[in-house]
């Protein structure tokens, strides 16, 4: 079954600078790939996706891009800011299958 | 803008009894997933829901569950005989149809089991 690698597991940076979070996923058939941010007692919120006839999307200061040919897809962040502090998870699913979660990103935004 | 509710928000209860988690999802929605988070670990799949039956489960998801969608916009899920480690935050989630639609979770049941 598929598997997603994600890194690195925690992330500290200036407010101000990007963050850029990567995952790596195992099965070629995959096509759906969200990124979800979790705050502390929260359910995930979906922030942004990208679908696998795409190589990269952008939406504000959030983008992504997906290497299909290396599987892995990349979750970048300008201009962080401390709001932007939370646990960042990727996914992958085919279809209607399930969604395989990364093991999360503890994002810091120092101030 | 629609969302998917979850209750209670924390349940509290004793090993070896029975628990209910209740979800709503998005109304016109027709996929329906419950997941679980362990403490500091990463989301995963229990089992999906479409068409009033299981469509898929994962290796977590044994006897001791079930699901039940009794009417036209609860998703439960239950856990027959809790086990402490069945501690965790459920979460449901739930698209509208299509391959690549987006899941939209709750906000989630923090199960504690004494």
């Amino acid at each position: 079954g598929e598997n997603v690698e994600q890194h690195p597991s925690t992330l500290s940076v200036q407010e101000g600078d990007s963050a850029v979070i990567k995952c790596t996923y195992s099965d070629s058939a995959s096509n759906y790939f969200p990124w979800y941010k979790q705050e502390l007692g929260k359910g995930p919120q979906l922030i942004i996706d990208i679908r696998s006839n795409v190589g990269e999307k952008k939406d504000q200061r959030i983008a992504v891009t997906l290497n299909k040919t290396a599987k892995h897809f990349s979750l970048h962040i300008t201009e962080t800011q401390p709001e932007d502090s939370a646990v960042y998870f990727c996914a992958a699913s085919i279809g209607n299958t399930p969604l395989v979660f990364g093991k999360g990103t503890r994002l810091s935004v120092i101030a | 803008e629609p969302e998917v509710t979850q209750t209670p928000s924390h349940q509290v209860t004793q090993m070896g009894q029975e628990v209910i988690l209740r979800c709503v999802p998005i109304s016109n929605h027709l996929y329906f997933y419950w997941y679980r988070q362990i403490l500091g670990q990463k989301v995963e799949f229990l089992v999906s829901f479409y068409n009033n039956e299981i469509s898929e489960k994962s290796e977590i998801f044994d006897d001791q569950f079930s699901v039940e969608r009794p009417d036209g916009s609860n998703f439960t899920l239950k856990i027959r005989s809790t086990k402490l480690e069945d501690s965790a935050m459920y979460f449901c989630a739930s698209k509208t149809s299509g391959s690549t639609d987006t899941q939209y979770f709750g906000p989630g049941t923090r199960l504690t089991v004494l």
